[in-house]
């Protein structure tokens, strides 16, 4: 297993679009979450999953965002009508609910532009 | 609502000497807090964590301690070296599911 891992890459997009992102946890881990970081910020945190359940949502995040993990392996992130405020890194991690130290391991992340 | 501070000027330091990063939070009870270094365009790699009834943990160079009366942690690399240089972030977890994390540090060693 090479670690955590999104697609794509990068991603650029028209206002009003609706864009999907993934993210390949690592295989054993149970734990999942998303994030949001812009430029010399800290990661924000958007939602959280055990396994397939999704058990918090940030209540900063707008209807426009759902999140989905449905086979407890890979989640997928959409932004619906997206706005320019959505331009930012989208970041992924898993850890393993065994992990005492809950280290998380996050993924390259996904940079969005909208335009 | 809850609000951690971490020092947003960047901080440099000459190699060889010890780099103290200070992380400060209020509204919160974090059952432990974390710290992490992330490199441009990379994702955040996880260094240590330490917990509420832990004074202080080591990891090689790598000192944190953790003060629940004050809230606030203070990270230190002793020995710096040049390739240390990175942003340090703190985090805080155990309210729930939630981690949340500080705007970095930005540490340079020159050489």
């Amino acid at each position: 297993d090479t670690g955590v891992s999104q697609d794509p890459r990068h991603k650029i997009t028209k206002r009003g679009q609706n864009v999907t992102f993934r993210c390949d946890p690592i295989s054993e881990h149970n734990r999942l979450y998303w994030y949001r970081q812009t430029l010399g910020q800290g990661p924000e945190f958007l939602t959280y999953f055990q396994n397939e359940a999704q058990l918090e949502k940030s209540r900063l995040l707008s209807d426009r965002f759902s999140a989905e993990r449905p086979k407890g392996s890979f989640s997928t992130l959409e932004i619906q009508r997206t706005e320019q405020g959505d331009s930012a890194m989208y970041l992924c991690a898993s850890s393993s609910i065994r992990d005492r130290e809950n280290e998380q391991f996050f993924g390259p992340g996904t940079r969005l532009t909208v335009l | 609502s809850q609000k951690i501070e971490q020092n947003s000027e960047a901080l440099n330091i000459q190699e060889g000497k010890t780099a103290t990063l200070t992380c400060n939070y209020t509204n919160y009870s974090p059952a432990y807090l974390q710290w992490y270094r992330q490199d441009p365009g990379r994702g955040p790699v996880f260094l240590l964590l330490i917990r509420e009834n832990e004074k202080e943990k080591r990891k090689e160079r790598l000192k944190v301690t953790f003060d629940t009366t004050l809230k606030q942690s203070l990270f230190h690399i002793t020995a710096s070296q040049p390739a240390d240089s990175a942003t340090y972030l703190c985090a805080l977890g155990g309210g729930g599911f939630k981690t949340i994390f500080g705007a970095g540090t930005r540490l340079f060693v020159k050489a």
